[in-house]
């Protein structure tokens, strides 16, 4: 069984860009997550979906940060624009429902340059 | 709020034993995680510890005390594969939110 897809694994852009990152979760995992992970640090949430609703998206930066999952399936999340300080690797993970294991993808690591 | 707390970093020697202690302040707990994480790889799951109690799976092994808000991780006969960070993650009862501690690295010698 595939395991979480993300991509791109590494991206670098200069300051005030825009950037987006993919999600694929695992089959039918209905619940999706979107963490940021700071060099040496646990991952904190941005952002959780359960299907298409995104029901706790308390810890996201609204004024440049967006995520969306519009058929309840892959997840896309994007900053516009970019600043230094959103230099981290921001991980995926889909659960079975809202109650079990998490399991992660490998990240998609972001230099702001 | 949530409080984790975790050692930053371990040193053991191959074929050893290396216990790694977690105390949390939580409200609403709905269990406690342990990942595994190698160096710029995602996060893997190795246990889930919801009652109080050892859970014992291979090499590694779980324990949760709910009163005192303290788990620890147990890693025997050390392989230089283990060498990571370990994450321990404390799970709400609402919405499965999940806090992670800082991880604490591990580094296996020979």
């Amino acid at each position: 069984e595939a395991g979480v897809v993300q991509s791109p694994r590494y991206k670098i852009i200069e300051k005030k860009q825009p950037v987006a990152f993919w999600c694929n979760p695992i089959s039918g995992h209905n619940t999706l997550y979107w963490y940021l992970q700071n060099l040496g640090q646990g991952p904190e949430l941005l952002i959780r979906y359960e299907n298409e609703e995104a029901v706790d998206d308390s810890q996201l930066p609204k004024d440049r940060f967006s995520a969306e999952r519009l058929k309840g399936v892959d997840s896309t999340l994007k900053i516009q624009p970019a600043e230094l300080g959103d230099s981290a690797v921001y991980l995926c993970a889909s659960s079975l429902g809202r109650v079990n294991t998490q399991y992660f993808g490998p990240g998609t690591r972001l230099t702001v340059l | 709020g949530q409080n984790i707390d975790q050692p930053t970093e371990m040193t053991a020697t191959e074929g050893a034993i290396v216990q790694i202690n977690c105390t949390y302040q939580t409200s609403g707990f709905n269990g406690l995680f342990w990942y595994q994480q190698h160096a710029g790889e995602a996060p893997t799951f190795l246990s889930y510890n919801v009652l109080d109690g050892l859970e014992e799976k291979g090499r590694f092994s779980s324990f949760l005390s709910r009163s005192k808000g303290y788990s620890y991780l147990l890693l025997k006969e050390l392989q230089m594969k283990d060498s990571a960070s370990y994450l321990c993650a404390v799970s709400k009862a609402a919405g499965n939110k999940l806090t992670f501690g800082g991880g604490t690295r591990v580094l296996v010698k020979p």
